[in-house]
């Protein structure tokens, strides 16, 4: 089945070490999004790829950057990781164009200790 | 800035009633809405969206309204069922770059009493 895939689904990190997450879709859509979801509140768009511009959000803090080495993979790296980037971060892809659906994955939970 | 509410964090109601959620929203007129169910540690699940011209949809016992002078959305579920129980969010279209940006709301948790 078409689908979007993370990995790890847990990460645990400790304060101040990078990390990287990672996102393969086989939609083959040319849009992928990173977004981060604590608990109990809105996922909130980071970032996305539109083929392979990348196109950042005005908020989204400097220690987070992202890379799409081709159409099937992104990946979300978070340079310093602090106590308050503990979250969910999901990935979802999509198609161009406006009035498209976004396939989500299954997140990765990240851990800050 | 946009600004989504959802009508209550949490939902409870018994098997076989209709639940209605509600999403209202300021600041924006977006194209379309989309609702989508989240379970618990996974990602969202794309349900239904809604163009701004439409002012109902149907899938299967899911139905969604757009009233774009009220700025608000209500999704109903009919016959409700235990598996039902899930978070179900509300996002607008954002549509900036041509991709199809999304602003969330906080969403509701349904829970299905048998």
């Amino acid at each position: 089945d078409a689908m979007v895939i993370q990995n790890p689904r847990y990460q645990v990190t400790q304060f101040g070490k990078p990390v990287t997450l990672s996102c393969s879709q086989t939609l083959n859509h040319n849009v992928m999004y990173w977004y981060q979801q604590k608990s109990s509140q809105a996922p909130k768009l980071l970032f996305h790829y539109y083929d392979k511009d990348f196109n950042n959000e005005a908020d989204t803090p400097d220690n987070f950057q992202s890379r799409r080495p081709n159409t099937s993979f992104c990946f979300l790296d978070i340079r310093s990781p602090g106590l308050g980037d503990a979250a969910m971060y999901l990935c979802a892809t999509s198609r161009s164009g406006g009035y498209n659906e976004q396939f989500f994955g299954p997140g990765t939970r990240l851990t800050v200790l | 800035s946009q600004k989504i509410e959802q009508n209550s964090e949490a939902l409870n109601i018994q098997e076989g009633k209709t639940a209605t959620l509600t999403c209202n929203y300021t600041n924006y007129s977006p194209a379309y809405l989309q609702w989508y169910r989240q379970d618990p540690g996974r990602g969202p699940v794309f349900l239904l969206l809604i163009r701004e011209n439409e002012k109902e949809k149907r899938k299967e016992r899911l139905k969604v309204t757009f009233d774009t002078t009220l700025k608000q959305s209500l999704f109903h579920i009919t016959a409700s069922q235990p598996a039902d129980s899930a978070t179900y969010l509300c996002a607008l279209d954002r549509s900036e770059t041509g991709a199809n940006n999304l602003f969330f709301g906080t969403g509701t948790r349904l829970t299905v009493i048998p």
